[in-house]
């Protein structure tokens, strides 16, 4: 199992340019999740998926997209690149066995926005 | 709404040190409780978790009991090593959510 993966581990956008971040998991979990890490705030969550097809919006959705076409892959565009978008962007996927939760989580992708 | 608050670091021990952080949490129902820990340059991973009032969640001589009713979960270990170094997120979720609810984070530098 190479668990969740991301790709890249860094990237540099100017102002206005759009990308996606990859993010695949190869355990069959069906909820997956994307979260932002910025100093002294913890992570929080932009958007989520329950299972393929299914997607919400989390905390801080604004300028970003999400699909869910399959169980494995959870990209994320952002669509006009914002300097307050600069962050590091982690991945995660979530199993329950015998009723309790477990968030695995990507080594993450450093973007920043100039 | 729900909500984590931890210490505000960093934390600087010495080797063989005992180390406290604080964790409290602010919540509608009974959540579940984690601790992450996050080293230099990776991801976070999962150090321990509680699912119900007084339960005791251990790993790699970390400890943390979940405390109803102080509503917290503080991070305990007896001799921390310089390995620990890292940032830690207490964190918590409720059954009817899927979301995890993160603290700030605390980041712990321990001295040879």
């Amino acid at each position: 199992n190479a668990g969740v993966t991301q790709t890249p581990k860094f990237q540099v956008l100017k102002t206005g340019q759009s990308m996606t971040l990859q993010c695949a998991q190869d355990m069959n979990h069906e909820y997956m999740s994307w979260y932002r890490q910025d100093p002294g705030m913890g992570l929080r969550l932009i958007h989520y998926s329950v299972g393929a097809g299914i997607t919400d919006q989390g905390e801080v959705p604004n300028g970003y997209n999400v699909s869910r076409s399959t169980t494995e892959d959870f990209p994320l565009r952002l669509l006009s690149a914002a300097p307050s978008q600069t962050s590091v962007y982690f991945c995660a996927s979530r199993s329950t066995l015998a009723g309790v939760e477990t968030q695995y989580f990507g080594p993450g992708t450093r973007l920043l926005v100039l | 709404g729900d909500s984590v608050t931890q210490m505000e670091g960093p934390v600087t021990l010495s080797e063989e040190a005992f180390l406290t952080i604080n964790c409290t949490y602010t919540a509608t129902g009974y959540p579940s409780l984690f601790w992450y820990v996050q080293y230099p340059g990776e991801g976070l991973q999962l150090l321990l978790k509680a699912t119900k009032a007084d339960d005791k969640g251990s790993n790699k001589g970390f400890e943390a009991t979940y405390r109803k009713e102080t509503t917290s979960f503080h991070l305990e270990k007896g001799s921390v090593q310089v390995s620990d170094s890292a940032v830690y997120f207490c964190a918590l979720s409720m059954d009817s959510s899927y979301k995890l609810i993160f603290g700030s984070g605390t980041r712990l530098l321990v001295r040879p």
